[in-house]
């Protein structure tokens, strides 16, 4: 089971972009898919969610309206992508399976992401 | 949306030591609370999940406790791989929260 990010970025503020994220090993599409932002020297921080068989996704409110979550459930790959950079977007994105583990006597689940890709590193400079 | 408060931001600690980590939601979320290791460079890795039980291959001396808004990742005898920054992270409600990280450095 992995995850297999695509590479390195450095783009101008105002370019557009779109990384991905290549699942293998498992059934892709019956598991959510996380995006994670991690900027330098700091923590970590939850972006959105997307389910691949019919693309439902969930967005923090930090990163609504900034970003986009996408999937293409025939190639295995989910994507994050900007319209128009900004410096502040520079960063290392991991994305992460969503794991769900079915609470005992309750229709609900405990979610962890149990693999991660090796993140993709985002550099915005002009 | 739910903050989680992780205490000590970080600490310097001996091979062998136990080392205490501590973990504060803002509200209650049950035992829906998992805990990740980060080493530099690396992605980070699933330590424990739903507060207590441990992923896979992730030695016994890492556990979990606690429930509610208070939880502890507790590594009962440090070893030179551990040095690493720890986050915990709140599954109960979206838009998922991790906490500040506590970073486990070598005294």
């Amino acid at each position: 089971v992995q995850l297999v990010q695509s590479g390195a970025e450095v783009k101008k503020p105002g370019e557009s972009l779109k990384i991905s994220c290549s699942g293998s090993g498992y059934r892709f599409s019956n598991h959510w898919i996380a995006w994670v932002r991690q900027m330098p020297g700091k923590g970590l921080e939850w972006m959105g969610i997307i389910w691949p068989g019919d693309s439902d996704t969930r967005y923090s409110p930090s990163f609504q309206g900034h970003v986009n979550i996408s999937v293409d459930k025939s190639l295995s790959t989910a994507f994050l992508q900007w319209s128009s950079l900004k410096a502040s977007d520079s960063a290392m994105y991991y994305c992460a399976r969503r794991m769900g583990m079915a609470v005992p006597g309750t229709r609900d689940y405990y979610y962890y992401m149990d693999v991660w890709g090796e993140g993709t590193t985002v550099t915005v400079s002009s | 949306d739910i903050q989680m408060t992780q205490s000590p931001s970080s600490l310097s600690a001996s091979v062998g030591d136990r080392v205490t980590i501590t973990c504060r939601a803002s509200q209650n979320i049950r035992n829906y609370l998992n805990w990740y290791q980060q080493k530099p460079g690396n992605a980070p890795k699933l330590l424990i999940y739903a507060a207590v039980s441990l992923q896979s291959g992730v030695p016994s001396r890492f556990s979990g406790s606690g429930s509610g808004t208070d939880f502890t990742l507790t590594i009962t005898s440090l070893q030179p791989e551990d040095f690493a920054a720890y986050f915990c992270q709140q599954s109960h409600s979206i838009p998922l929260t991790f906490g500040g990280g506590t970073k486990v450095q070598i005294k």
